[in-house]
């Protein structure tokens, strides 16, 4: 069992619809998460970083953590065709290294 | 966009030969971490340096070796290269300690014939 499972998609929604993004987790010593978006052939960019359950807004962006059910979320409202992407969640215990999930590619239709 | 950049963006090498990936981490950061990511998956983490020292590694064999300079630049070095070493090759830099963010470079794709 891997330690991150992300759904790979793919996921396609019309402009405007909310992307509704998750990921679970098995090791509860996972303290920090973040999300990032990749581009075709480019590095991952960072969107959101939480370090406690509950609520994060940015903008267009919601990140929920909750650590009870080991279970993360990100929100996309309003989206746009250059959301267009594949977006992956990251966590971290205390230490250096980030387990990513697999990934999940999102298709925002004009 | 970061200030982490890569070279090469690209590279074709055959099995058995040796590869070099090179990396300069963001302005100010301190700490660079190496990961592998084949197509369709996330990044795996291959080590991290701190600091010009090894400060962590993950599950990867001893043919998967690297440098950091005291400007901070990093490198990666592969012997013996195998099919599986084809992927996208990323390098992270940030300020170390606990709660540090990590900020990726755009990658070099390597491809083993």
């Amino acid at each position: 069992q891997k330690e991150v499972e992300q759904d790979p998609g793919p996921l396609s929604v019309p402009e405007g619809a909310i992307v509704s993004l998750n990921c679970t987790y098995s090791n509860s010593a996972f303290q920090y998460f973040m999300w990032y978006r990749q581009y075709s052939r480019k590095g991952p960019e960072l969107l959101m970083y939480t370090y406690s359950s509950g609520n994060k807004e940015d903008g267009r962006f919601t990140a929920q953590v909750d650590k009870s059910s080991k279970y993360i979320s990100l929100f996309i409202r309003d989206s746009q065709p250059s959301d267009s992407a594949t977006y992956l969640c990251a966590m971290r215990r205390d230490d250096y290294k980030l387990s990513f999930g697999a990934g999940t590619t999102v298709t925002v239709r004009a | 966009e970061t200030g982490v950049t890569q070279s090469p963006t690209h590279l074709i090498k055959t099995r058995g030969q040796q590869v070099t990936l090179r990396c300069s981490s963001q302005s100010g950061h301190n700490t660079v971490s190496w990961y592998q990511q084949a197509l369709g998956q996330g990044p795996q983490f291959i080590f991290q340096y701190y600091r010009e020292e090894e400060n962590g590694r993950g599950n990867f064999p001893p043919r998967f070796s690297g440098l950091q300079f005291p400007n901070y630049s990093s490198e990666l070095n592969v012997n013996a290269l195998e099919l599986d070493d084809s992927a996208l090759y990323l390098c992270a830099s940030s300020l170390g300690g606990y709660a540090d963010t990590q900020y990726f470079g755009p990658g070099t794709r390597l491809t083993v014939l």
